[in-house]
This record gives C-alpha cells, sequence and structure tokens, in this order.
C-alpha cells in the first residue's frame, strides 16, 4: 500500500518569509503524480501544484514551487514571500494511476500560520 | 460553471438514522469519490467510481453506501449512522487519464449525536 507521511503537523512563519512543508512517501511504482493541495478555513480543497515523477524539472506555480527528489521519495513544498492568505492546512497526496482513477492518498496535512 | 456541488452542507443526525449525501460534477469527469476529513488524519478515501456504472471500496467503507446514479451524480448513503460517522465528507471528480487532478465539492459537515 502507498503510504504519504507528513511530518510536521503545524508550522508558524512571519509574513515575508520562506516556508517548506515536507512531504515523503512509499511505493514501489516508478510512474506517478503527486500534488498539493491547500485547505483554507473555508474547507475547500485547492490545487496549488502538481508533479509528475516521470519530469525531472520541479514544478513551480508562482511563489510556489517543489523539491522533488525521486530517488529519497521526498516531494516538499517551498513557499516564498509568505502571504497571510496561505494561512491554512497543506495536504501533500499521491496517485499511481494516470488521471487518478482509484483516487489519490493523502498525508495528514500541515497546518501553515502565516503571522503578521 | 458550478463544478462539483454536493448537498446538504450540515446535517445533525441521531444514532440509527438514515442519510444519503448528494454529489453532482457538470465537468465530464468519469471518476469520482467519496472522502472523510478528520482531525489529525487528513482524507480517507471511502468509495470511488472510476467510471459509470462501477463502483469500488476504499480505505474505510464500512458502514457506507454509494450509487452511481449517471455520469454526472454519485451519492453516499449512511443507513444507519454511528457517532463514529461524525465528519466532514468531500466528493471529488477527475478527468481520467489526464492529470491526476480531483476537483473537490465544498465539503459536507456530518454530526451523529
Amino acid at each position: 500500500a502507498q503510504t504519504v507521511t507528513q511530518s510536521q503537523p503545524e508550522m508558524s512563519v512571519q509574513e515575508a518569509e520562506t516556508v517548506t512543508l515536507s512531504c515523503t512517501y512509499d511505493t514501489s511504482e516508478n510512474n506517478y503524480y503527486l500534488f498539493w493541495y491547500k485547505q483554507p478555513p473555508s474547507r475547500q480543497m485547492i490545487l496549488v501544484i502538481r508533479q509528475e515523477a516521470y519530469k525531472q524539472q520541479n514544478a513551480t506555480e508562482n511563489r510556489f514551487s517543489v523539491n522533488f527528489q525521486k530517488a529519497a521519495k521526498s516531494f516538499s513544498l517551498k513557499i516564498s514571500d509568505s502571504q497571510l492568505g496561505d494561512t491554512a492546512m497543506y495536504f501533500c497526496a499521491f496517485t499511481t494511476s494516470g488521471g487518478g482513477a482509484d483516487g489519490l492518498t493523502f498525508g495528514k496535512g500541515t497546518h501553515l500560520i502565516i503571522q503578521p | 460553471n458550478a463544478g462539483v456541488t454536493q448537498t446538504p452542507k450540515f446535517q445533525v443526525l441521531k444514532t440509527g438514522q438514515s442519510m444519503t449525501l448528494q454529489c453532482a460534477q457538470d465537468m465530464n469527469h468519469n471518476s469520482m469519490y467519496w472522502y472523510r476529513q478528520d482531525p489529525g488524519m487528513g482524507l480517507r478515501l471511502i468509495y470511488y467510481s472510476a467510471s459509470e456504472g462501477t463502483t469500488d471500496k476504499g480505505e474505510v467503507p464500512n458502514g457506507y453506501n454509494v450509487s452511481r446514479l449517471n455520469k454526472r451524480e454519485f451519492s453516499l448513503r449512511l443507513e444507519s449512522a454511528a457517532p463514529s460517522q461524525t465528519s466532514v465528507y468531500f466528493c471529488a471528480s477527475s478527468a481520467q487519464r489526464v492529470t491526476g487532478e480531483l476537483f473537490f465539492g465544498e465539503g459536507s459537515r456530518l454530526t451523529v449525536l
């Protein structure tokens, strides 16, 4: 069974700082997809960034970037110039099937607090 | 474009009562999912439907049933609610074999007394 581990239950940083959220996963598959989702207090699940395992280049979306280390099975999320609106739960997720036909496996989440 | 719509948003039940959570998507996605979210547990898959006419158990299916009514709609039924089913439930859909991304509804908070 695939597992996703987020070792930081909660993190707190000052506004404008850079913060890195950790995620490790376990799989014997070679092709898979990794995701970071954000869940603000509104409860809505929002996709932040996606990485295909066959792509060596790390994905980037504006202030959000990942450090994908396939050999180490590590997929960390870096948020640069953090903003108050980044306060949320962040979930790392994983699927081996193209298109996620059998769903995503989620980590337990990291509660990120951006302090003014 | 509504995306994924689930109803009701909130519900309080007594132990033993039954209820159905409704979910509909308007993105022509093949696959649909029901997750539950509990504090400190992340999101856990209850049931999924990879395509119209098929359903499969996820990680935590006990106490639940599902129906894929058509391509748009996927319902979750609690036949005899228990306090352990107090949770936030999310419906999601995906465009199979395209991106892997799930699109989520806004969630339904269910309390079983």
